[in-house]
C-alpha cells in the first residue's frame, strides 16, 4: 500500500530534550516536506527536500533540522525544543519538485512541549 | 510570498450544495489546490486548477478564474461524511513550496 508514514503518532517531552520525527514514504517520491498545524493558522511549511541531500526552509524553519540521506526518509529534528513548538505535525511527499501541488500526507505526530 | 483568504466557517444542510471561495495574493502563479481534512485526520488531497474553468470529480467540483486570483471548491448532494475543514493551497510560479489557506471548518446538519 502506498504510504507516508511518521513515528512517534503521539508525544510528550520536556524544554531542551532533543527528539526526532521520522517520516518514510514508499512511494519514491522525490520531493517530501513538513508541515506544522496549528489552531487557527492552518498548515505553514517547515522545511522540503527536492531529492536526496537537497533541502531548503519552509516558511517556519526555526527551531528545526531536517536531513535526507536516503530518497524515502525525510527525519525532523528538534535539538532543543521548546513549548512554542507543541503543535501537529505532518510530513509529506509528492512525485516531484513540479508534482508539489498534489502532496500525499502521513497520519501526523502531535507533540507537546512542557 | 503568498496569501490566501477563504471563510473559517460554513454551515450546509444534507443534500444541498456549498461553495467554499478562496481569493489569493501571490507572486506569479502556477495553481490552486484542495485539500480536505477530517478532524483527527491528515489532509487529503481533493482537486488542482492550474487554467481557468471548472474542473468535476463526482460530487466535488473547482473552479478557478486566474484573472480574479479567486477560486472555489463546489459540494454537491452534501453528506454528513463530507464535514470536515477545507483548504484551498496556492504554489507560486517557480516555487516548489505549497502555501495553505487557515482552512474552511464545514458542518453539514442534517
Amino acid at each position: 500500500e502506498a504510504q507516508v508514514t511518521q513515528n512517534p503518532r503521539y508525544l510528550i517531552t520536556v524544554t531542551g530534550k532533543k527528539l526526532t520525527v521520522t517520516c518514510s514514504q514508499n512511494m519514491n517520491h522525490e520531493y517530501m516536506s513538513w508541515y506544522r498545524q496549528d489552531p487557527g493558522l492552518g498548515l505553514r511549511q517547515i522545511y522540503y527536500s527536492m531529492n536526496v541531500e537537497v533541502t531548503d526552509k519552509g516558511d517556519v524553519p526555526e527551531g528545526y533540522k531536517v536531513s535526507r540521506k536516503e530518497k524515502r526518509n525525510f527525519p525532523l529534528i528538534l535539538e532543543s525544543p521548546s513549548p512554542n513548538q507543541t503543535s501537529l505535525y505532518f510530513c509529506a511527499s509528492s512525485l516531484g519538485p513540479l508534482s508539489t501541488d498534489t502532496q500525499y500526507f502521513g497520519p501526523g505526530t502531535r507533540l507537546t512541549v512542557l | 510570498g503568498q496569501s490566501l483568504e477563504q471563510p473559517s466557517e460554513v454551515t450546509a444542510v444534507e443534500g444541498a450544495i456549498v461553495q467554499i471561495n478562496c481569493t489569493y495574493q501571490t507572486s506569479g502563479f502556477y495553481g490552486l489546490s484542495w485539500y480536505q481534512q477530517h478532524d483527527g485526520g491528515a489532509p487529503t488531497f481533493l482537486s488542482y486548477n492550474a487554467l481557468d474553468g471548472l474542473e468535476e470529480t463526482g460530487r466535488f467540483s473547482s473552479f478557478l478564474s486566474r484573472s480574479d486570483s479567486y477560486g472555489y471548491l463546489l459540494l454537491q448532494e452534501l453528506q454528513m461524511k463530507d464535514s470536515a475543514s477545507y483548504f484551498c493551497a496556492v504554489r507560486g510560479a517557480g516555487s516548489y513550496q505549497l502555501t495553505f489557506g487557515k482552512g474552511t471548518k464545514l458542518s453539514v446538519i442534517p
